[in-house]
């Protein structure tokens, strides 16, 4: 049971390029999510999927787009990277959207220069 | 709109109690969470309360009070290792995304 998994676990970007971040879990959760993290700050939702088929923006969604590939997956693309999008990010998943528990992977630490 | 409020940073000592606060503006409530994060690390869940009252996981205990929309995570006998941030969490709907506070990094001092 390896709870949810993200990869790569680190990518350095040109400005410009694209690159798809991927997130999997084996818990049969129902809901999950993207979310960024600055450094010395709180995470930010850019995108979440309450169940299969569906996908809906959070606070910072701009610059990404998402595919919930089947129950277990759900991937996050940045079309043409920016400095600005330089952060760690990190897939959770729940059981439920809305329930007080979330699992979270390891994150990606990615920089565009 | 929807806020959570919690101290930038708390200092304690080794072996000594310390108390991280939370309060939160949010169009409705169905419970609030607390969760660890270590520095390089990804948050990790500790605990949760629905209802008003304390709730006690080992060293670790969360209180809430729905009237006051206040929140209070306890860290007791504090040890070196609990030197991290630690970010609450509200759900305003049973059907909703969690809102995050911004974090409260604990400095502990030997």
């Amino acid at each position: 049971n390896a709870g949810v998994t993200q990869t790569p676990k680190f990518q350095v970007l040109k400005t410009g390029q694209s690159m798809t971040l991927q997130c999997a879990q084996d818990m049969n959760h129902n809901s999950m999510y993207w979310y960024r993290q600055d450094p010395g700050m709180g995470l930010r939702l850019i995108y979440y999927s309450a169940s299969e088929g569906t996908t809906d923006k959070g606070e910072v969604p701009n610059g990404y787009n998402v595919s919930r590939l089947n129950k277990r997956e759900f991937s996050l693309r940045l079309e043409s990277a920016a400095p600005s999008q330089t952060s760690v990010y990190f897939c959770a998943s729940n059981v439920r959207d809305g329930d007080l528990e979330q699992y979270f992977g390891p994150g990606t630490r990615l920089t565009v220069t | 709109g929807q806020s959570l409020e919690q101290p930038s940073e708390v200092t304690a000592v080794e072996g000594a109690i310390v108390q991280i606060n939370c309060t939160y503006q949010t169009s409705g409530f169905y419970g609030l969470s607390w969760y660890q994060q270590h520095d390089g690390g990804a948050p990790t869940f500790l605990s949760y309360n629905a209802l008003d009252g304390l709730e006690e996981t080992g060293r670790f205990s969360s209180f809430l009070s729905r009237s006051d929309s206040y929140g209070y995570l306890l860290l007791q006998e504090l040890q070196m290792k609990d030197s991290a941030s630690y970010f609450c969490a509200v759900s305003p709907d049973s059907n909703y995304q969690l809102i995050w506070g911004a974090g409260t990094k604990l400095i502990i001092k030997p």
